[in-house]
């Protein structure tokens, strides 16, 4: 059974800093894109950051661009991402994803939920 | 980066289609066919309903199908179900290792 535990959420002032991981399981980690999307409190679904299998090609929306760095290590079956500079509109439940095929997910995460207030 | 438009909402009664739109560009819907629709229920992770337009996972129903025109797709649900009442987004490839979701469908079932 495929499964993806997101953790490293939580409480973070402005301009601060959090890690995110992502275990997985049940699944050939290392032969699937992954990616990061996020969802604020009462609104849609965005796309974050997405990883190749081998973790060699990463791709951020411009929302996160050179503030978010999205990593894995597949001797642990886990996905990072890495959020720097936060801000206020960074608040948001954190679901990682496993690719399917051609930019579809077919299985998520429960969600961490990341709060930047002061 | 622009996200989709969808209707806000769509309903409809036990029984019946309903069909959400997903409307884009020619730099996302109108240019791959790369979209996919998620189904949320409140507290839930999204679950993968529609990929590259009309294709369905194993375990999705039949009563859930996928069609684009252009720069627009589309979500029918026929025969709808009590279950079937949950938030609907759809989401493309936008060129250049890009995604983008639409804002979203809350689907009533009357």
């Amino acid at each position: 059974e495929v499964q993806l535990v997101e953790s490293g959420g939580g409480l973070v002032q402005p301009g601060g800093s959090l890690r995110l991981s992502c275990a997985a399981s049940g699944f050939t980690f290392s032969s699937y894109a992954m990616t990061w999307a996020r969802q604020a409190p009462g609104k849609g679904l965005e796309w974050v950051s997405g990883i190749s299998p081998s973790g060699g090609t990463t791709y951020y929306a411009d929302s996160v661009k050179g503030r978010f760095s999205i990593s894995r290590d597949n001797t642990k079956n886990t996905l990072y991402l890495q959020m720097n500079s936060l801000r206020a509109e960074d608040t948001a439940m954190y679901y990682c994803a496993k690719w399917a095929v051609n930019w579809a997910y077919d299985y998520w995460g429960q969600g961490t939920l990341v709060t930047v207030s002061s | 980066q622009s996200a989709l438009t969808q209707p806000p909402s769509a309903s409809g009664s036990p029984g019946q289609s309903v069909t959400i739109s997903c409307t884009g560009t020619s730099s996302d819907v109108g240019g791959y066919n790369y979209v996919s629709w998620y189904q949320q229920h409140p507290g839930k992770a999204p679950r993968l309903m529609i990929y590259e337009v009309t294709k369905r996972p194993s375990g999705v129903p039949d009563r859930f199908s996928g069609s684009k025109s252009g720069n627009t797709a589309s979500l029918t649900v026929s025969g709808l179900q009590a279950e079937d009442e949950a938030d609907y987004y759809c989401n493309s490839y936008a060129g250049n290792n890009n995604l983008v979701f639409g804002g979203g469908t809350k689907l009533t079932v009357l």
